[in-house]
């Protein structure tokens, strides 16, 4: 499969565990991009990357929220002191820099439960 | 890009009815527009990416059109299959050269045999 891939697809936590999520990218695609949606609601966009670089992060990515891709390729999203209010569906998706209508790929997400 | 929201948030529909639901978008910053199909337990698919005002865009039986001077876009599905259930995602991008995209709520569609 060379799609966008995502683990774990579900995890369980207690309130105040930390929990981190990998993304594996499509192998060509240099931006790399993480989303959070909650129910009812679209996808929020969370933080963006272009090759290693953190290049944007949203006012929503608190300090307990980190994001790494150190060799430009897969990346990490990591939540410390997991609250409740942080259950969501983690969504990583991937793009080419190029054209104007260049698409995003995404993951099938990690859905993360907070208990 | 701020304030996008799609319409109806739902829709029950029967096999075989054509329907359309409704992206609004500030009209000012626009890029492109990004229409996605998200079914359940699945990755969101991308079904088609817009950026001159009057474009229009078809794959099979789902089109969708664009307005960027108003700042809206439709898409249409005619003869629903109940395959087509899934929520609708529209999605413009900005000026800003990240790529980054700005998600409506979305339109849950579910199409009854």
């Amino acid at each position: 499969d060379t799609g966008v891939s995502q683990d774990p697809r579900h995890k369980i936590t207690k309130r105040g565990q930390n929990v981190t999520f990998r993304c594996d990218p499509i192998s060509e695609h240099n931006r790399l991009y993480w989303y959070r949606q909650t129910l009812g609601q679209g996808p929020e966009f969370l933080t963006y990357f272009q090759n290693e670089a953190q290049l944007e992060k949203s006012r929503l990515l608190s300090d307990r929220f980190s994001a790494e891709r150190p060799k430009g390729s897969f990346s990490t999203l990591e939540i410390q002191r997991t609250e409740q209010g942080d259950s969501a569906m983690y969504l990583c998706a991937s793009s080419s820099q190029g054209l104007v209508d260049t698409e995003a790929f995404f993951g099938q997400g990690t859905r993360l439960t907070v208990v | 890009i701020l304030n996008v929201e799609q319409s109806p948030q739902s829709l029950h529909v029967q096999e075989g009815d054509s329907t359309n639901f409704t992206c609004s978008f500030p009209s000012s910053n626009f890029y492109a527009l990004h229409w996605y199909r998200w079914e359940t337990a699945k990755s969101p698919e991308a079904l088609f990416v817009m950026t001159l005002n009057g474009d229009e865009k078809k794959k099979g039986r789902i089109s969708a059109t664009l307005n960027t001077k108003e700042g809206y876009s439709y898409l249409y599905i005619k003869g629903s299959q109940p395959e087509d259930s899934a929520t609708y995602l529209c999605a413009p991008r900005g000026l800003s050269n990240t790529g980054k995209l700005i998600f409506g709520q979305g339109t849950t569609l579910q199409v009854k045999p």
